[in-house]
């Protein structure tokens, strides 16, 4: 069966440029998370869309962070004006009715 | 807030070596508690939970137990192997938060030699 799918796997931007993460959940998963993990700051919560419910965005760093979930399915997250400390892997993670969350492989993000 | 903080690594252990690695929180209300397992280049996966007081977690010969009264979720496995090696993340979802979004601890490398 489809996990957690993200793309692309790897990117590398330039400092300034506008950059894109798609997620696609399992189908079937109501509730989507982002999350970043990098070397100094560990695993962070970013952004959580439940069902048709208004995102709950508290995790994100800054307001040049931003994401949405059409059709209650696929989630972009896109960052505006990149800057070298938002270098870092960024996953998605989706679950059901259960509490256990399945994460995705990733998006590597350089931005040099 | 909610935390979790777990044992710094790396660390270092031998094949059939006992292991330990130890995690607290801080929490308000009840907490569920895993503890998620990345292997090298691979994603992160759930390796076990425990939703309540004295829920014993357990999978492929690791075990937790959630402690409310020392406010512990320490992992432990009899007899580590080679394929053990990789990055452990203690993590809790409180319904104080967001949905059920996971706070993590910021992961202990293991390495086991053989």
């Amino acid at each position: 069966g489809a996990g957690v799918s993200q793309s692309p796997s790897n990117k590398v931007t330039e400092k300034g440029k506008d950059v894109e993460l798609r997620c696609d959940p399992i189908s079937g998963h109501t509730a989507l998370y982002w999350y970043r993990q990098s070397l100094g700051q560990g695993l962070e919560f970013l952004i959580y869309f439940q069902g048709n419910s208004a995102p709950d965005k508290s995790g994100l760093p800054s307001d040049r962070f931003s994401a949405e979930r059409t059709g209650g399915s696929v989630s972009t997250l896109t960052i505006q004006r990149t800057q070298q400390e938002d270098s870092a892997v960024y996953l998605c993670a989706s679950s059901g009715r259960g509490a256990e969350q399945f994460f995705g492989p990733g998006t590597r993000l350089t931005v040099l | 807030g909610n935390s979790v903080t777990q044992m710094e690594g790396p660390v270092t252990l031998s094949e059939e070596a006992f292991l330990t690695i130890n995690c607290t929180y801080t929490a308000t209300g009840y907490p569920s508690l895993f503890w998620y397992v990345q292997y090298p280049g691979e994603g992160l996966q759930l390796l076990l939970k425990a939703t309540k007081a004295d829920d014993k977690g357990s999978n492929k010969g690791f075990e937790a137990t959630y402690r409310k009264e020392t406010t512990s979720f320490h992992l432990e496995k009899g007899s580590v192997q080679v394929s053990d090696s990789a990055v452990y993340f203690c993590a809790l979802t409180s319904a104080n938060q967001a949905g059920t979004a996971l706070i993590f601890g910021k992961g202990t490398t293991l390495s086991v030699s053989s």
